[in-house]
């Protein structure tokens, strides 16, 4: 079983359109990030909720919007998408507290044409 | 400034030739990570670091909390140790979120 499990793996969609980016764990982590790899390859923080609270909301466009239903989801919704959005978005999770491995999802490349 | 700096960022390497790959980092940690990323993009933790030094086959890390600096050793490498390779820093504040080095993208030539 995937422990931590991205869909789309590939996601190809016009300017403008709404999409979004599902992820579950299934390792009982209480925390779970989303986190941006640019063209780079240089990965930074976007989200983080623990327990289905936002904890962490870094400098990202309010068309971002993360959803949490329960601590083994965390969904990735993006409204009217723009070229600059076009990256690779990692899901991971993590134990909060004590010094856990972080586990991430195999990674969505959204392309915005 | 990055808080997290690695070197080099690219490498090239003779299969078999010991290869390491450096990171500092200038903030407070409760851990540190090297993570592996293969072309084709999914992301492994290699290990995670708190103090001292951990080796798995033919990977070793070291940390020295006190200079604020991690290595990665790997010997006798082979071309399919070719990849990307991460430091991550995982935050001492309440949210644990990780900061990212560049990476250092690793070539082994058979």
């Amino acid at each position: 079983d995937t422990a931590v499990s991205q869909t789309p793996k590939y996601l190809v969609t016009q300017m403008g359109n709404d999409k979004s980016i599902k992820c579950e764990q299934n390792l009982g982590h209480d925390t779970m990030y989303w986190y941006k790899q640019d063209s780079k390859k240089f990965l930074k923080i976007m989200f983080s909720y623990n327990n289905k609270e936002l904890i962490i909301n870094e400098t990202v466009p309010n068309r971002f919007s993360p959803k949490s239903p329960d601590k083994a989801h965390l969904n990735l919704h993006i409204n009217s998408l723009e070229l600059g959005d076009s990256a690779v978005y990692f899901c991971a999770s993590s134990q909060l507290v004590g010094n856990t491995e972080a586990f991430f999802g195999q990674g969505t490349r959204l392309t915005v044409v | 400034k990055n808080e997290v700096e690695q070197s080099p960022q690219n490498l090239t390497a003779q299969e078999g030739e010991f290869i390491t790959i450096n990171c500092s980092y200038s903030v407070g940690i409760s851990a540190l990570h090297w993570l592996q990323q293969h072309p084709g993009g999914g992301i492994v933790s290699l290990f995670m670091l708190s103090s001292g030094k951990k080796k798995h086959g033919r990977l070793i890390a070291t940390i020295n909390i006190q200079e604020k600096h991690s290595s990665l050793h790997i010997t006798a490498s082979h071309p399919r140790d070719s990849a990307v390779y991460i430091c991550a820093v995982k935050n001492s504040g309440s949210a644990r979120q990780l900061t990212f080095g560049s990476g250092t993208q690793l070539t082994v030539l058979p």
